[in-house]
């Protein structure tokens, strides 16, 4: 069974922070993916990562940044955190770009 | 440009009735397509991609290329299936899946 894990199932952090949201999985995927989903906004995707050390930009990449320094470790960085981030954070990893394996997610709130 | 359209952000139908849950695409090559499930308090999964054919939990998609459309149908609703749907769409070449933005079915008993 292929396990994709993030650190915090909720998160509240004030406006400002440095916010980290870690995301591991144990399948030896070389993709993975972070997303947010938000009502009536379905999952937009924010960057991903095809391998080690190499990441691409999403469609909202603006007031996101992200590390991968192992295969199986993905993290997102919120520089500053501001109201506006306040959401539901999706992990996924997958072998190739389509078939993706999601984490149970991370709701984020900024105060 | 790739596109996903969910045209009902939500759809109720009562039990054993049939479900129609609608998806159509914008894209210039051959597509692949999927259908993505989120339960309640559960993670989103695969439900199924059209180049597998295969029925899941009684669900089915087909693939229309002409009317652009990859409409997700099951003949008679369970109050199980009561979850969130997305459509998906995978283009050629090292991208990432373009999500819809997700339909809410409710199944009524």
């Amino acid at each position: 069974d292929v396990k994709v894990t993030q650190s915090s199932r909720y998160l509240v952090k004030r406006t400002g922070e440095k916010v980290f949201l870690e995301c591991v999985q144990d399948m030896d995927h070389e993709n993975m993916f972070w997303y947010r989903q938000d009502p009536g906004l379905g999952l937009r995707l924010i960057y991903f990562s095809y391998d080690v050390k190499m990441k691409e930009k999403g469609d909202i990449p603006e007031g996101y940044s992200v590390s991968r320094e192992k295969k199986e470790r993905f993290s997102l960085i919120l520089e500053s955190a501001s109201t506006n981030q306040t959401s539901m954070y999706l992990c996924a990893s997958g072998s190739g770009m389509e078939t993706q394996y999601f984490g149970p997610g991370t709701r984020l709130l900024v105060l | 440009a790739q596109r996903v359209t969910q045209p009902e952000k939500l759809l109720s139908v009562f039990k054993g009735a049939p479900v129609e849950l609608k998806c159509n695409y914008s894209y210039s090559g051959s597509p692949e397509l999927f259908w993505y499930v989120q339960y309640s308090r559960q993670r989103l999964q695969l439900l199924l991609r059209h180049i597998s054919r295969e029925s899941i939990k009684g669900f089915t998609a087909d693939l229309n290329k002409g009317e652009t459309s990859f409409h997700l149908k099951k003949p008679f609703a369970q109050e199980e299936d009561s979850a969130m749907y997305y459509c998906a769409l995978s283009g050629q070449g090292n991208t990432p899946l373009v999500f819809g933005k997700g339909t809410r079915l409710s199944v009524i008993a």
